[in-house]
């Protein structure tokens, strides 16, 4: 069983709406991270928080905005996608003493039709 | 810019065979290198290696680095259909914020 939960795990969208996706972690880290997988390509690192301050966004674009209220809690808010941005969304988080080592969440299957 | 390669990116096998997954990088400031098996689920973290020649295992699993020619290999003795997954390689490093770089991964298909 994962320390690293995500909801929803599917998740099918329309260009014109918005939702978000939530990530929780409970193993007591403090960074936190967003990874995109689409098909035949590398995860990309998306934004990363490290004690609730984003210290990283990989030029990412303005269509997805993260939130991270405190360091359990981290959230990808989505609103006008495109059909590209169809993918598997993954929450990670490490401690401060091993960033390196990150453990994963499931993961939201999200569709953009 | 940071790279990490996989070979190769598919393999058919049958119960009970040996396999060997290839990694190589070019990472600014390479300090780890880690391996995940993703099933249908979270990447699950198999072994993280920082030192050359040093042999990590776990069970049927292991997996040494070789930091000088920038490779690592995972190999796998006496497949299981369990096994099938896909495995990512994936590599601490980078300039101003150290990040992981990861492969395309391999997926290797188990078969009875």
């Amino acid at each position: 069983e994962t320390g690293v939960t995500q909801t929803p795990r599917h998740l099918v969208m329309g260009m014109t709406n918005k939702k978000s996706l939530k990530c929780e972690q409970h193993l007591g880290h403090n960074a936190m991270y967003w990874y995109k997988q689409s098909a035949k390509k590398p995860l990309e690192l998306m934004f990363v928080y490290n004690f609730k301050e984003q210290t990283e966004n990989n030029s990412v674009p303005s269509r997805f905005s993260p939130e991270c209220p405190n360091s359990s809690h981290l959230f990808l808010h989505l609103h006008t996608l495109q059909p590209e941005d169809s993918a598997l969304y993954l929450c990670a988080s490490s401690s401060r003493d091993s960033n390196s080592l990150q453990y994963f969440g499931p993961g939201t299957r999200l569709t953009v039709l | 810019e940071d790279k990490v390669v996989q070979s190769p990116l598919s393999l058919v096998v049958h119960e009970g065979d040996t396999v060997t997954l290839n990694c190589s990088y070019e990472v600014t400031n390479f300090r780890s290198l880690l391996w995940y098996k993703q099933e249908k689920k979270a990447p699950t973290f198999l072994f993280m290696l920082t030192s050359s020649g040093i042999e990590k295992k776990s069970g049927r699993l292991s997996s040494i680095l070789d930091k000088k020619e920038l490779f690592s290999i995972l190999n796998i003795t006496a497949t299981q259909t369990g096994d099938s997954a896909i495995y990512l390689c994936a590599v601490w490093g980078g300039g101003s914020n150290y990040k992981l770089t990861f492969g395309k991964g391999t997926l290797l298909t188990v078969n009875p």
